[in-house]
């Protein structure tokens, strides 16, 4: 069972392109996740979603944009990216949110933007 | 802004000793708490939930919760070399669907 699975793993991108981070998960979990972790910090909700067809905004949105249209993909898109985006980026999921069910992390994607 | 706030560390501890491990938050309606464990350029693991006020133990570790003071802590009993990772605390309110983490204690155990 793959779980959660981020592609790619690392990405350098120079400032004003633009590039989706790829997310998908096999457990058919409703809820769905995009943390951000930068150097010594912990996790930053950016996006997230409820189910297919319905995404809302997190703590830093600013400069992303998600789409949800199956259940299984939620990917980030970065447009115009600036060095203040160079992070970590992790995806979540979770098979339900008013429940104590926890968050399923994949591996990370470790994006830099010089 | 749902705050939860962690001692940073580093917390040293030699191996075979207690580790201690806190979080405080500030959303009384918080329902749902979770410890973490993540090693260095990996991501975060589940280690242990915690809803209910009092203490639950799954082998070494015991995770505590006290809502009336907004405290929940993570003990780590006969600590070992590789115990030695980031400890996040993450907290949700299960109205909101959100779960909002701490920065984070560094814990070293020393061989």
């Amino acid at each position: 069972n793959a779980g959660v699975t981020q592609t790619p793993k690392f990405r350098i991108l120079k400032i004003g392109q633009s590039m989706t981070l790829q997310c998908t998960q096999d457990m058919n979990h409703n809820y769905m996740y995009w943390y951000r972790q930068d150097p010594g910090m912990g996790l930053k909700l950016i996006y997230y979603s409820v189910g297919a067809g319905i995404t809302d905004k997190g703590e830093v949105p600013n400069g992303y944009n998600v789409s949800r249209s199956t259940t299984e993909d939620f990917p980030l898109r970065l447009e115009l990216a600036a060095p203040s985006q160079t992070s970590v980026y992790f995806c979540a999921s979770s098979p339900e949110g008013f429940g104590n069910s926890p968050l399923h992390f994949g591996n990370g994607t470790r994006l830099t933007v010089t | 802004q749902k705050e939860v706030e962690q001692n940073s560390g580093p917390l040293s501890v030699p191996e075979g000793a207690i580790a201690s491990l806190n979080c405080t938050y500030s959303d009384r309606g918080s329902q749902s708490f979770f410890w973490y464990r993540q090693y260095s350029g990996k991501s975060p693991e589940l280690i242990m939930s915690i809803y209910s006020n009092g203490d639950k133990e799954d082998g070494r570790f015991t995770a505590q919760l006290n809502k009336a003071s907004q405290y929940v802590s993570l003990l780590i009993r006969d600590s070992q070399p590789s115990d030695s990772a980031t400890y996040l605390c993450a907290v949700k309110n299960n109205n909101f669907n959100k779960f909002y983490f701490g920065s984070g204690t560094k814990l070293n155990v020393k061989p």
